[in-house]
């Protein structure tokens, strides 16, 4: 079935470091993929989405490129703040209706 | 434009019980999704809701059910709660169904079964 793969957290970064969390699925058709964000003691926020190959979803200075052929989504940004840590989940979504199959989720923690 | 809202926000039952969880979607979506988010499993889908039918369910026992009223409100019932059943519930809106159509997600139920 459907699945998606991500780096195994936690992320330590300095603030103003680069991020990539890396991001990989497995797809039977042709999904939509999406990054949401937690933030501590919030619900679940939509970052950015993709729903074509080479597509690029941007949101907040955080980039993800559809790459078909290697299956992947990876998340990006050059710089990144405090305000930054949360909880980052790679998604996808390939049915009819807009059921979304979520990766284990990537905690970032920044400091200053 | 309110956000999508799930009563109650916490909640404390025991084995055997059994429990109903409420979501109001934002005005305008008739799109309602449940989810199951636990340290060990993760998120995991478990049914949506689109124009008072279930159009899809995911890998949970028949325990777990749900319905959608003509307001596009919904419910989730649990029925003989186990310990595993514990996890904060999360119920998402979409304006439509279909591929892309973006979710918002209420801040959840927290349940704890003891």
């Amino acid at each position: 079935g459907d699945s998606v793969t991500q780096m195994e957290g936690p992320v330590t970064l300095s603030e103003e470091a680069f991020l990539t969390i890396n991001c990989t699925y497995t797809a039977t058709g042709y999904p939509s993929l999406f990054w949401y964000v937690q933030y501590p003691g919030e619900g679940l926020q939509l970052l950015l989405k993709a729903t074509k190959a080479d597509d690029k979803g941007s949101n907040k200075g955080f980039e993800a490129t559809y790459r078909k052929e290697t299956t992947s989504f990876h998340l990006e940004k050059g710089s990144v703040q405090v305000s930054d840590s949360a909880v980052y989940f790679c998604a996808l979504s390939e049915q009819a209706g807009t059921a979304l199959i979520f990766g284990k989720g990537t905690t970032l923690s920044v400091s200053s | 434009k309110a956000g999508v809202t799930q009563t109650p926000r916490y909640l404390i039952k025991t084995r055997g019980q059994q429990v109903t969880l409420s979501c109001s979607p934002i005005s305008g979506h008739r799109s309602v999704s449940w989810y199951q988010q636990t340290p060990g499993q993760g998120l995991q889908f478990l049914f949506e809701y689109f124009s008072e039918t279930q159009r899809n369910k995911g890998n949970f026992p028949g325990r777990f059910s749900g319905r959608q009223f003509s307001n596009s409100r919904s419910e989730m019932n649990v029925s003989t709660l186990e310990l595993g059943d514990s996890a904060l519930y999360l119920c998402a809106s979409s304006r439509e169904l279909g591929l892309g159509n973006e979710q918002f997600f209420g801040p959840g139920t927290r349940l704890t079964v003891l």
